[in-house]
């Protein structure tokens, strides 16, 4: 069966400083893999995705970045935090012949 | 621009009563819909999903309604839960044929 990891589960960071968060699937293969942002009280909105190793597509410009240096991997990533950047980091992966997500237990980050 | 919104932000129901999750869509060309759960500091579930072919799609105690139409589609909860209480995300094929979420509704079940 195929599962997905993020880490870490928390997060309390300062204002500019990095971030890295990673996210794993197992018991797939070329997965597409998804970044969220869940803000407090909202819906889901869409970072970034990708569809195969080194393939980036971001849907929102901001001061974040994504890679995926392997099939089953991507990190999401920041050089300077913003308090706005706090939030519910959710990754998700699907299959290229599926529309149905698989979300991971997501990481929350706070900026102080 | 095309989006997906939920037309209450809370639902409060008696736990035994059904539920009716309600969502307005804007893309007409959008094949393809998801309910999804959230439950407090996890990520979203999959309940059930609905192709635009179909009007109705029942799974254990929940059934999803499709009126293409007026663009609407619901979810209804039979025999409400505790463990239901959540909250509840619509979401549909957008145009570059990802995922588009809702805003999300809480539901509280009131013992």
């Amino acid at each position: 069966s195929q599962t997905i990891h993020q880490w870490p589960a928390t997060l309390v960071q300062p204002v500019g400083s990095p971030l890295s968060l990673e996210c794993t699937v197992e018991g797939t293969s070329n997965p597409n893999l998804y970044w969220y942002r869940q803000a407090a009280g909202r819906g889901l909105q869409l970072l970034f995705y990708s569809v195969g190793i080194g393939q980036i597509s971001s849907e929102v410009p901001q001061n974040l970045s994504a890679s995926r240096p392997q099939d089953r991997q991507f990190i999401l990533s920041s050089k300077k935090l913003l308090l706005s950047d706090s939030g519910f980091y959710l990754c998700a992966w699907d299959r290229t012949s599926s529309y149905e997500q698989y979300f991971g237990p997501g990481t929350r980050l706070t900026v102080t | 621009g095309e989006s997906v919104g939920l037309h209450l932000p809370t639902l409060s129901v008696q736990e035994g009563d059904n539920s009716i999750i309600n969502c307005a869509y804007s893309n007409s060309a959008s094949d393809y819909f998801i309910w999804y759960k959230q439950e407090s500091g996890k990520g979203p579930q999959f309940i059930i999903d609905i192709r635009s072919n179909m009007d109705k799609r029942q799974g254990q105690r929940v059934t999803v309604l499709l009126n293409k139409t007026v663009k609407h589609l619901s979810l209804q909860i039979a025999a409400t839960q505790p463990g239901d209480s959540a909250v509840y995300f619509c979401a549909e094929t957008g145009a570059n044929s990802k995922l588009t979420f809702g805003k999300g509704i809480t539901l509280s079940v009131r013992p």
